[in-house]
């Protein structure tokens, strides 16, 4: 069965950069893309980007864009998730979410997520 | 501010429809037929419930369906159960390989 499971929580200084690992199993990594989505506590879902783990092609959300940087390993099948420059407000729970190649069927799997807490 | 409106809140009571509203605009929910929606239980990750508009991924049950009229998408939950009590998303195609969700909506089963 197809399984998206993410590294632990986190807990980071402002200023400092977070990476996020997904590994996936139980499907063929390279034939479905991966979001990234997060959740503010209390607060609602933000999609932040997407990768093609068979190019390696990325989208970010524009709000991010210049401070988040997503990756992907296919000798491991891991995606990887790096935000820089980090404040209170990037206090959430980070999920991957598998998407079917194409635009109609995003996020149809999901990983545990991840906490990370910004703290000084 | 999310890019979609949704309302805060809806209850039902058991055996009871509600539906869920989801505003956007002609660049996403009104410009493609792809709205899907999302049930989280607290302390959970989302699930999918409905894809392209109104598809139901397999195990999903037919209580649960969807619709779009112009730049609104709905779900409508029949037969209101206990279980169905969780956050609603909805989650609409907005071009060029980007996605907007609506800012949720808790659902309460009296």
């Amino acid at each position: 069965q197809v399984q998206l499971v993410q590294s632990g929580a986190e807990v980071k200084k402002p200023g400092a950069s977070v990476k996020v690992s997904c590994k996936a199993s139980g499907y063929t990594f390279i034939s479905f893309y991966m979001h990234w989505v997060r959740q503010a506590p209390g607060q609602g879902l933000e999609w932040m980007g997407i990768i093609n783990p068979s190019t390696g092609e990325t989208n970010y959300a524009q709000r991010l864009q210049g401070r988040v940087t997503m990756t992907r390993d296919t000798s491991t099948n891991t995606a990887y998730m790096e935000l820089g420059s980090l404040t209170s407000e990037d206090t959430a729970v980070y999920y991957c979410a598998r998407g079917v190649v194409g635009v109609d069927t995003p996020f149809d799997h999901w990983g545990q997520g991840t906490l990370v807490t910004v703290s000084s | 501010q999310p890019a979609l409106t949704q309302p805060r809140s809806v209850s039902g009571s058991p055996g009871q429809s509600v539906t869920i509203s989801c505003t956007g605009t002609s660049s996403d929910v009104g410009g493609y037929n792809y709205v899907s929606w999302y049930q989280q239980s607290p302390g959970k990750a989302p699930k999918l419930i409905i894809y392209k508009v109104n598809k139901r991924p397999s195990g999903v049950p037919d209580r649960f369906s969807g619709s779009e009229s112009v730049n609104t998408a709905s779900l409508t939950i029949s037969g209101l159960q206990a279980e169905d009590e969780a956050d609603y998303y909805c989650c609409s195609y907005g071009g060029t390989y980007t996605w907007v969700f609506g800012g949720g909506t808790k659902l309460t089963v009296l």
